[in-house]
């Protein structure tokens, strides 16, 4: 039982190149998450979604782009990576009253 | 609102106690309180619900009081394996999403 697999696990991008970081859970759950972490910081939340076809924008949306056309995936798009997207990239899913499960992160750098 | 966590950090001998705060400016629905480990996750501890119960997990609990839009969780006879940051997650709605306090380090030393 995976819970919640992010991958890769670290990447490299230089500055205006994209790529997509893969989120998938065999849990089952409807809502799902995207949050970074900067150094010694808290977790501000990207995109969230609450099932299949329906996402939404949390408080730093901008640079990224999400999409979940099934309940298992989760990808989180970066277009045109700039510096101050490097960062520790969680996934997480939650289940009904219950807390959040995150997958081990993306470390990227941007440079 | 990004919920303010204090202390900021806490240093320990093992065995004793510690507690970490988590307070609200806006109404809360839920709290959550996870511990993070250097270069790993977090980890979910334990979640409460508006109503001002108190919740326990082994040697750590924790209680939520609505009145102050606060919850506390607490650490008793401290093991090494409790060092970490602590981070509150606060709930406004029943949809989900949290919103995390800056987190409290949490350092127990032998």
């Amino acid at each position: 039982n995976a819970g919640v697999t992010q991958t890769p696990k670290f990447r490299i991008l230089k500055i205006g190149q994209s790529m997509t970081l893969q989120c998938t859970q065999d849990m089952n759950h409807n809502y799902m998450y995207w949050y970074r972490q900067d150094p010694g910081m808290g977790l501000k939340l990207i995109y969230y979604s609450v099932g299949a076809g329906i996402t939404d924008k949390g408080e730093v949306p901008n640079g990224y782009n999400v999409s979940r056309s099934t309940t298992e995936d989760f990808p989180l798009r970066l277009e045109l990576a700039a510096p101050s997207q490097t960062s520790v990239y969680f996934c997480a899913n939650q289940g009904t009253g219950t807390g959040y499960t995150f997958g081990s992160g993306t470390r990227l750098t941007v440079v | 609102q990004q919920p303010v966590q204090s202390p900021q950090a806490v240093i320990l001998r093992e065995g004793e106690d510690a507690v970490i705060n988590c307070s609200s400016s806006k109404a809360l629905y839920s709290v959550h309180w996870y511990r993070q480990k250097h270069g790993e996750a977090p980890v979910f501890l334990m979640i409460l619900l508006k109503g001002g119960e108190q919740k326990g997990h082994e040697k750590i609990s924790a209680s939520f009081n609505e009145k102050k839009q606060q919850s506390s969780l607490y650490l008793t006879a401290s093991q090494l394996s409790y060092s970490g940051t602590y981070f509150c997650g606060t709930e406004f709605t029943s949809y989900g999403k949290l919103t995390f306090g800056q987190g409290t380090i949490l350092t127990v030393h032998p």
